[in-house]
């Protein structure tokens, strides 16, 4: 099992430019999470999915899309990339469950610097 | 509304001491509580959890920790610190702000620096 693997490690982009991070998981999780994290903020949630086909809005959500086409993936886009968002970015995945869905995987995380 | 609180931001201990670093959470019911931990450049792997039941968990790495409802508090302890326990300590509890109760909400995190 690769677990939660996360597409690109680092990233730099250019203030207005746009992306897509890429999160995917082997291991049937119902649930997926995007976090930001920042010094001093501990982690954020900016999106999460609790099923293919479905998204809903965390903490942190604009600027921010995402997409859950398929079950093992769930894709993070900045359609016009900002210095406030240069930060790690976590994805995370659960089952579902009432006390199994808050047993968080995550992956090893994005570093994006937007200049 | 549901928060996590870690008090300290830094904490330094020396190699073999002991350690125990504070978590404090708001949250109106019985609470799910975790301890993460995220080595330098990682992701963040869990500790440990309290769902119910005993209030001592013990976890990986010889870390354990106590639920107390009383105080709010879910401290983590560990008898013997070694020099790869330096990492940074996320507390996190299960809220019920968004659908369905999904989503972990993390404490800003404790830095654990350990000299020899």
């Amino acid at each position: 099992n690769a677990g939660v693997t996360q597409t690109p490690k680092f990233r730099v982009l250019k203030t207005g430019q746009s992306m897509t991070l890429l999160c995917a998981q082997d291991m049937n999780h119902e649930y997926m999470y995007w976090y930001r994290q920042d010094p001093g903020m501990g982690l954020r949630l900016i999106h999460y999915s609790v099923g293919e086909g479905t998204t809903a809005k965390g903490e942190v959500p604009d600027g921010y899309n995402v997409s859950r086409l398929k079950k093992q993936n769930f894709l993070l886009g900045l359609e016009s990339a900002a210095p406030s968002q240069t930060s790690v970015y976590f994805c995370a995945s659960s089952y579902q469950g009432q006390t199994r869905r808050y047993e968080q995987y995550f992956g090893p995380g994005t570093r994006l610097t937007v200049t | 509304a549901q928060s996590v609180t870690q008090p300290d931001i830094h904490i330094t201990v020396s190699e073999g001491a002991s350690l125990e670093l504070r978590c404090n959470y708001s949250y109106g019911a019985t609470p799910y509580l975790f301890w993460y931990v995220q080595s330098p450049g990682q992701g963040l792997q869990l500790l440990l959890k309290y769902f119910s039941g005993d209030t001592l968990v013990q976890g990986i790495k010889g870390f354990e920790a106590e639920f107390k409802r009383s105080q709010s508090s879910f401290n983590l302890r560990k008898p013997s610190v070694h020099w790869s326990d330096a990492a940074e300590y996320f507390c996190a509890v299960g809220g019920t702000k968004y659908q369905a109760g999904t989503a972990l909400i993390f404490g800003k995190g404790t830095t654990l620096s350990v000299s020899s």
